[in-house]
């Protein structure tokens, strides 16, 4: 079957550096979209990993290892307007999304 | 409009009621999603489209119905309304298969 694998929640101090793993196993593969959600609201796109590596925008990367099934979203310099969840979302060989139950990310002063 | 809409913001439906959430994008995306999303779960497909004309099941179809006569509009319709249908509703597009999704700004139903 398909799955998902994220952490439900994470805390994280403002300024600091949080790393939020996503394991998963699909039916195929055809990139990988990290997505942000804040409470009450729609989900809105992060970023896309189709290739292993790392991809950088601004405070925000998000790493693809294709053979380890495994992807991570870093967010630098933590604000508290980036506390919601975090939804990992692979791409399976029907160009289907698979979304996980995201991670809550609560950040602290 | 700009993006996604979606209609109603929220509602609450008596049981056994028929009821018709609406959603119309104005990018001309080809591609559209229905989901559910519960507390705890992740959001959950209940039908899609990848072009006008054609719809197609997704993983929780039963109790609702969809359309797509057109490339703008994809309205849900729950045909007879039960409380487990209570739940936020996303409405979806994207230019093509595999593109990143534009969401709307989500309904939320509640059933008595």
């Amino acid at each position: 079957g398909q799955n998902i694998d994220q952490p439900t929640e994470m805390t994280a101090t403002e300024g600091a550096i949080v790393q939020i793993n996503c394991t998963y196993q699909t039916s195929g593969f055809n990139g990988l979209f990290w997505y942000q959600q804040h409470a009450g609201e729609a989900p809105t796109f992060l970023s896309y990993n189709v290739l292993d590596g790392l991809e950088e925008k601004g405070r925000f990367s998000s790493f693809l290892s294709r053979s380890k099934g495994y992807s991570y979203l870093l967010l630098k310099e933590l604000q508290m307007k980036d506390s919601a969840s975090y939804l990992c979302a692979p791409l399976d060989s029907n160009y289907q999304l698979i979304w996980g139950a995201g991670t809550k990310l609560i950040i602290k002063p | 409009i700009a993006g996604i809409t979606q209609a109603p913001t929220s509602q609450i439906l008596a049981a056994g009621r028929r009821m018709t959430l609406r959603c119309t994008q104005d990018m001309r995306h080809n591609a559209m999603y229905w989901y559910r999303q519960d507390l705890g779960l992740g959001l959950r497909l209940i039908h899609y489209s990848n072009t006008a004309g054609t719809t197609g099941k997704g993983e929780v179809p039963d109790g609702y119905s969809v359309s797509r006569a057109n490339t703008d509009d994809f309205p849900l319709t729950l045909a007879s309304a039960v409380p487990s249908q209570t739940s936020v509703y996303f409405c979806a597009s994207s230019e093509r298969e595999g593109n990143g999704y534009t969401f709307g700004s989500g309904t939320r139903l509640t059933v008595v």
